[in-house]
């Protein structure tokens, strides 16, 4: 079956520092990839998307490319601040089917 | 609304007891969703209703749980006889297209005590 795997947290960093967190998945056909952020109190909110390969997925600073041929959607930010501090979650969509979500990791900026 | 709404927002209850969370999706947004976020468990897909089709219940963890939605709207979680492994954030989301992403209510923090 489908299935979305993200690197484990808690990812610590200090502010300015580059930032990528792993995703991969396992889909048949060709699925919608998406990152959700959580801040702290708060709800999910999708961060990004990307519908098909070699799309890229880019919101307030942060970037993800859909590579089919890795089956990967690596998030990545160049430069992060405190107010990223939240947990990602990667998530895959096929049509007639809910969305999959990884693990989630925890990202704690320092300044 | 202007949001997906979900009450209560907390909910504490004695094990055994069962539990109504209900969930007010955006209007208009065909496709419904639960799912339960727990501790280390990240988010745990439970049931999907789209349109006028059968639910899709693949996800529901037990037959303890069940959902409705009304009249293509309102949505019912309800868990009998809840047990303490029942407590996490269960939450809802709608859409209108799976592929322009969902939108997630705040969620009911569900504690077993």
């Amino acid at each position: 079956g489908n299935s979305v795997t993200q690197m484990e947290g808690p990812v610590t960093l200090s502010e300015e520092a580059f930032l990528t967190i792993n995703c991969t998945y396992t889909a048949t056909g060709y699925p919608s990839l998406f990152w959700y952020v959580q801040y702290p109190g708060e709800g999910l909110q999708l961060l990004l998307k990307a519908t098909k390969a070699d799309d890229k997925g880019s919101n307030k600073g942060f970037e993800a490319t859909y590579r089919k041929e890795t089956t990967s959607f690596h998030l990545e930010k160049g430069s992060v601040q405190v107010s990223d501090s939240a947990v990602y979650f990667c998530a895959l969509n096929q049509a007639g089917t809910a969305l999959i979500f990884g693990k989630g990791t925890t990202l704690s900026v320092s300044s | 609304g202007a949001g997906v709404s979900q009450s209560p927002s907390n909910k504490v209850t004695e094990k055994g007891k069962d539990v109504e969370l209900r969930c007010d999706p955006i209007s208009g947004h065909t496709a419904l969703y639960w799912y339960r976020q727990s501790l280390g468990q990240g988010l745990e897909f439970l049931i999907y209703f789209q349109g006028n089709s059968a639910p899709d219940k693949s996800g529901l963890p037990s037959d303890r749980f069940s959902a409705e939605r009304t009249g293509g709207s309102v949505s019912t979680l309800t868990i009998q006889r809840t047990q303490q492994e029942d407590s996490a954030v269960y939450l809802c989301a709608s859409t209108n297209s799976g592929d322009y992403g969902y939108t997630f209510g705040s969620g009911t923090r569900l504690t077993v005590v």
